[in-house]
């Protein structure tokens, strides 16, 4: 079956470094998005891993590790505007079509 | 300013009533798709569509139905058919190519009264 895993709930400090990890066991793969939810919002794009390595774009880094079906998105200088839904979602690689795990909610504390 | 707009931002259904969707985008985009969210649960896709006037159904379609008469428009019509029609509604449209990042609206909001 297709699978997608991701901590329910992750708790930091304000200025600290967090990393939010996403396994998954697709059919195939086509490439790892991770994407931010703010509470009653739309899902805004983060970042897009399709080869092997981490990808940086500013204070957000995201990692692939395709052998191993994981990934996960770092989050270094954590701001209080941080706290949000984060979503791992995986592109399917027979119909193309994302897959998306049920997202890790991020509560930051001063 | 270009993206992907959804109305209204909160709908209310009552027993036995077809209600419908609204979702326009301004991106030029060929794909367009619904998710359903709820609480706990990832996206799930409803239908998409790559091309004006075709859409397939996606993963959960039964109870919905929808229509692709112009590239920028991609209305869902919930019908008396979906029994559990409460949920966060989100539209999303992208370039259809293999690589492309799906964008999207601001959700519609279901409740049944």
């Amino acid at each position: 079956g297709q699978n997608i895993d991701q901590p329910t709930e992750m708790t930091a400090t304000e200025g600290a470094i967090v990393q939010i990890n996403c396994t998954y066991q697709t059919s195939g793969f086509n490439g790892l998005f991770w994407y931010q939810q703010h509470a009653g919002e739309a899902p805004t794009f983060l970042s897009y891993n399709v080869l092997d390595g981490l990808e940086e774009k500013g204070r957000f880094s995201s990692f692939l590790s395709r052998s191993k079906g994981y990934s996960y998105l770092l989050l270094k200088e954590l701001q209080m505007k941080d706290s949000a839904s984060y979503l791992c979602a995986v592109r399917d690689g027979s119909n193309y079509q994302l897959i998306w795990g049920a997202g890790t909610k991020l509560i930051i504390k001063p | 300013d270009g993206g992907i707009t959804q109305s209204p931002k909160y709908l209310f259904r009552k027993e036995g009533q077809n209600v419908t969707l609204s979702c326009e985008q301004n991106l030029n985009h060929d794909a367009m798709y619904w998710y359903r969210q709820d609480p706990g649960q990832g996206l799930r896709l409803i239908y998409y569509s790559q091309i004006v006037n075709d859409f397939q159904k996606g993963d959960i379609a039964e109870g919905y139905s929808v229509s692709r008469e112009k590239k920028e428009s991609f209305p869902l019509t919930v019908t008396s058919a979906q029994k559990n029609p409460t949920a966060f509604y989100l539209c999303a449209s992208g370039t259809g190519l293999l690589q492309e990042t799906q964008y999207f609206g601001p959700g519609t909001r279901l409740l049944v009264l």
